[in-house]
């Protein structure tokens, strides 16, 4: 079983609906967990941070996360064309001390205008 | 805040030569830096982590000879690529995590794309 679990899509939604993007981790001690957005040919940004059981929302953006079925997911909301990427799901399996993020393979989006 | 810079955004050098790559957090600390190196329509690899004033730690499989770390301050590391080879050819990035925050957010560079000729 990989330790970040991801499907690699594509993912196509038509615009101004919602995207929902999911990822499952092994790690049954993980504290904290991060969505990423990486556009084509650029670097990963970090879009959502979640730490705690339950929802998180930022603007179009709500992070799920249920530590009791290792499963965080990532919802979109009004989807545009400009949310097309790859979504990476990263998870920090050792929280302080020595640390080490887990990305997944990451989840092709595509908005259809 | 938390911005990461990464220079050079683009190198293309000849076989054999070295390559330095630079990441600065600018307006935060980080003791710790990673190193990552992406292949075309592939996943983030984790190459090495970099702690201020130690040796960097390399995942398996890494050359620690090859790719030189170096994390003399806490906003920079450096990452030289001795005699690269085309096979060296890839999309390096370097991320920061924030000094103060246990939960280990990690804040990348925009990337250094390699091309060995």
């Amino acid at each position: 079983q990989k330790e970040v679990e991801q499907n690699s899509g594509p993912l196509s939604v038509p615009e101004g609906a919602i995207a929902s993007l999911n990822c499952t981790y092994s790690d049954r001690v993980s504290q904290s967990f991060f969505w990423y957005r990486q556009y084509s040919g650029k670097s990963p940004e970090l879009i959502m941070s979640i730490y705690s059981n339950g929802d998180k929302e930022d603007g179009r953006f709500t992070a799920q996360l249920n530590k009791a079925s290792q499963y965080v997911s990532l919802l979109i909301r009004d989807s545009q064309p400009s949310d097309s990427a790859t979504y990476l799901c990263a998870v920090n399996m050792r929280p302080g001390g020595y640390q080490k993020v887990t990305f997944g393979t990451g989840t092709k989006l595509q908005v259809i205008p | 805040g938390a911005v990461v810079s990464q220079h050079p955004s683009r190198v293309i050098c000849k076989s054999g030569t070295s390559v330095k790559i630079e990441c600065r957090s600018l307006d935060f600390q980080a003791t710790t830096m990673f190193w990552y190196r992406q292949f075309p329509k592939k996943s983030l690899m984790l190459m090495a982590t970099s702690n201020e004033g130690s040796k960097a730690t390399y995942e398996q499989g890494v050359e620690k000879d090859k790719f030189l770390i170096n994390h003399a301050s806490l906003t920079l590391s450096t990452l030289t690529v001795t005699s690269a080879h085309p096979e060296d050819s890839s999309f390096y990035i370097c991320s920061a995590s924030l000094d103060r925050n246990k939960y280990n957010e990690q804040f990348f560079g925009p990337g250094t794309r390699l091309t060995v000729l």
